[in-house]
């Protein structure tokens, strides 16, 4: 079994100021990892992913993530949060006997002010 | 080249009408999935294709919901009798085999169906 938890639900930063979307996940396997991004009414674009190579995984747009598995978690990153950056992201793990399938969190809207 | 398209953009129907749902994959992608989102449920698997056929079907919630592939390329996933609770954005993705299995594949996904049933 594999779940997913995003730890905040919304995120508001300042444009400039960092950003942090924290994920923890479960899985009795091996996993692969990914953040996916959603703007609004469009389709679940891929940042980043993670499939046992590097654990510090870099992504489009600046984004990046480092997998910790003695902390079980994959948060992402972003040195500099710019206006175009607000979106709803989920943090999605895949693996083990699933075929593919992946288990998405919750979600965590990003909110950025300028 | 062409992402994963999804036909209708927006349906609404009434409750206990049937509904099709299209997906036309990426080429040459053979494996193709199928996701639910909802403001209850957030995003659920319900059904994966490798070709023309369905190893895992776990995710579909009843009976009323069964889906197709034909000639390894589009699907079709049809609602049954439909009830207020289906409504929702209907996902498709697809995905092309590389050698670390099917766990690390990206899944590219269309911009979905909204399905209103009223």
């Amino acid at each position: 079994a594999q779940s997913v938890t995003q730890l905040d639900s919304h995120v508001s930063v300042s444009e400039g100021t960092p950003v942090l979307l924290r994920c923890n996940y479960s899985s009795s396997y091996s996993p692969s990892l990914f953040w996916y991004v959603q703007h609004p009414n469009k389709g679940l674009q891929l940042l980043l992913k993670y499939t046992s190579a590097a654990t510090l995984v870099k992504g489009i747009n600046g984004f990046e993530a480092e997998f910790k598995k003695s902390e079980t978690s994959f948060h992402l990153t972003k040195p500099s949060a710019h206006m175009s950056d607000a979106a709803e992201y989920f943090c999605v793990v895949s693996g083990g006997t699933s075929y593919g399938k992946l288990t998405f969190g919750q979600g965590t809207i990003l909110t950025v002010h300028p | 080249g062409a992402g994963v398209s999804q036909s209708p953009s927006n349906k609404v129907t009434e409750k206990g009408k049937d509904v099709e749902l299209r997906c036309d994959p990426i080429s040459g992608h053979t494996a193709l999935y199928w996701y639910r989102q909802s403001l209850g449920q957030g995003l659920e698997f319900l059904i994966y294709f490798q070709g023309n056929s369905a190893p895992d079907k776990s995710g579909l919630p009843s009976d009323r919901f069964s889906a197709e592939r034909t000639g390894g390329s589009v699907s079709t996933l049809t609602i049954q009798r439909t009830q207020q609770e289906d409504s929702a954005v209907y996902l498709c993705a697809s995905s092309s085999r590389t050698s670390g299995g099917l766990s690390t594949d990206t899944q590219y996904f269309g911009p979905g169906t909204r399905l209103t049933v009223l």
